[in-house]
């Protein structure tokens, strides 16, 4: 049981290339989310999918893109990298709709844009 | 997004200590989390609280929900190495909506 399990933990990419983050989970949640942690930060929520097939923004998703692949994988997708979206990505997920609502995390993608 | 003023940023204990960290809003929350992050890892979650006024343990960490549901403290008791790391408050307002504090970094010294 590998609980959030995330793909790359490192990636540098120079400004303008795309790139795909991926995150699967085997605990049968149904919701997931996608945050990023800049230096001095707290985590802030870029998009989430509340169940399988629907997604929506959280408060900083300008400049992604998400698929919610099935129940198991939801992926980020950066179109067109730049240096301000360098960052740690963290993908989460919880049980939901019904409380409690403790959201787990994987161990995170360190992604430098230059 | 919501504001919450995590205080204090960091901490420098002698093992043995007892650590005293809180978290504060503007807003009201239905249920407070504490998450520790270990460096190069991502958050794990300590203690999760859904009433106004509870009080929860787990093991040498206690944490309090506010009855004013805009706070939440956590505590510490007889601090060891291995306590170090950023702790993270987080209120819920539901399934969807979390929102972090900004972190107090503690340091443990032998």
């Amino acid at each position: 049981n590998a609980g959030v399990t995330q793909t790359p933990k490192f990636q540098v990419l120079k400004t303008g290339q795309s790139m795909t983050l991926q995150c699967a989970q085997d605990m049968n949640h149904n919701s997931m989310y996608w945050y990023r942690q800049d230096p001095g930060m707290g985590l802030r929520l870029i998009y989430y999918s509340a169940s399988e097939g629907t997604t929506d923004k959280g408060e900083v998703p300008n400049g992604y893109n998400v698929s919610r692949l099935n129940k198991r994988e939801f992926s980020l997708r950066l179109e067109s990298a730049a240096p301000s979206q360098t960052s740690v990505y963290f993908c989460a997920s919880t049980r939901s709709p019904a409380p409690p609502y403790e959201q787990y995390f994987g161990p995170g993608t360190r992604l430098t844009v230059t | 997004g919501q504001q919450l003023n995590q205080s204090p940023q960091s901490m420098f204990i002698q093992e043995g200590e007892d650590v005293s960290m809180n978290c504060t809003s503007s807003s009201i929350f239905n249920t407070w989390l504490w998450y520790k992050q270990d460096p190069g890892e991502g958050p794990v979650l300590l203690i999760a609280l859904y009433k106004a006024g509870e009080l929860t343990s787990n093991g040498r960490l206690t944490a309090q929900f506010g009855i004013t549901r805009k706070d939440s403290f956590l505590n510490i008791s007889a601090s060891i190495p291995s306590d170090v790391g950023i702790y993270f408050c987080a209120g819920q307002t539901g399934a969807n909506n979390l929102f972090f504090g900004t972190g107090t970094r503690l340091t443990v010294i032998p």
